[in-house]
C-alpha cells in the first residue's frame, strides 16, 4: 500500500530564505508527482508535476525534484516571500490510466515579513 | 478553461440530515474525482468516473455516499444520513486523458458541518 510522508508538518521562515520542503513515498512504482499549494479554505492549486522518468521540474522560483528509487522528492522554494506563505502538499499517481492521487499530510509554510 | 466549480461552496445541516453536492468539470475532461479533506489532513480518494462509468471507489465510501455522472458531464455526491465525522472539505477534480502527463485540476471544495 502506498503511503506518501511530509516532512515537517509546518515551517516558519524569515522572508527571503531559501527552504526545501520533502515529500516520501514507499512504492516506488509511481507514472508522475504533483506538487500542490492550498491556501486557508480553498482547494488545490497545481504547481509542479514529474514524470517518473525525470528528475526535476522548474517555474519560476520553484524547483521539484524526483528521486524513484529512493523514494523521494523536494520541493525548494527560492527566496521566499510572504505571499509563499501556504500549505503545501505532494501527491503521487500509481498508473497512467486514469486513477487516484495518494497525498501526503501538508507542510505549512509561513514565511514572515 | 474556466476551471472546476463546486457547488455549494458551504453546507451547514443537522446530523441525520441527506445533502448533495455539485461538481462541474473542466470541459472536455472526461475524468472526474471526488476527494474528502480533513484539518490538517491530506486530501483522500473516494471515487473517480471515466465519463458516466465509476471505475474505482474507495472503501471510505460507505453505503450511506453515492455518487452519479449520468450524462458524463456534472457530478453529484449525496451523503445519507450524516454523521459527526462527515464533516469535512469535498474536493472534486478533472482531467483529460491524453493531455501530457494528465494533471488534476481541482475546485475550490464544498466544506460540510455537521451539527
Amino acid at each position: 500500500k502506498q503511503e506518501v510522508t511530509q516532512i515537517p508538518a509546518a515551517l516558519s521562515v524569515p522572508e527571503g530564505e531559501n527552504l526545501v520542503l520533502n515529500c516520501s513515498f514507499t512504492d516506488s512504482a509511481i507514472y508522475n508527482l504533483q506538487w500542490f499549494r492550498q491556501d486557508p479554505g480553498k482547494g488545490l492549486t497545481s504547481l509542479l508535476l514529474i514524470q517518473s522518468s525525470q528528475r526535476e521540474q522548474t517555474s519560476g522560483r520553484l524547483n521539484a525534484s524526483l528521486d524513484k528509487s529512493s523514494g523521494r522528492s523536494t520541493l525548494y522554494i527560492a527566496a521566499s516571500q510572504p505571499g509563499d506563505s501556504a500549505t503545501y502538499l505532494c501527491a503521487v499517481r500509481r498508473g497512467n490510466q486514469g486513477g487516484k492521487l495518494i497525498f501526503g499530510q501538508g507542510t505549512e509554510l509561513s514565511v514572515k515579513p | 478553461d474556466t476551471g472546476v466549480s463546486q457547488d455549494p461552496r458551504h453546507k451547514i445541516t443537522k446530523r441525520g440530515q441527506n445533502v448533495t453536492f455539485r461538481c462541474d468539470p473542466i470541459s472536455e475532461h472526461n475524468r472526474l474525482y471526488w476527494y474528502r479533506q480533513t484539518l490538517g489532513q491530506g486530501p483522500e480518494f473516494l471515487t473517480y468516473f471515466q465519463n458516466e462509468a465509476q471505475l474505482e471507489k474507495s472503501r471510505l465510501l460507505s453505503d450511506r455516499f453515492s455518487a452519479e455522472r449520468p450524462k458524463g458531464s456534472f457530478s453529484t455526491l449525496e451523503i445519507q444520513r450524516t454523521e459527526q465525522g462527515d464533516s469535512a472539505m469535498y474536493l472534486c477534480a478533472s482531467s483529460k486523458p491524453g493531455s501530457l502527463l494528465e494533471p488534476q485540476h481541482f475546485g475550490d471544495g464544498t466544506r460540510l458541518s455537521i451539527l
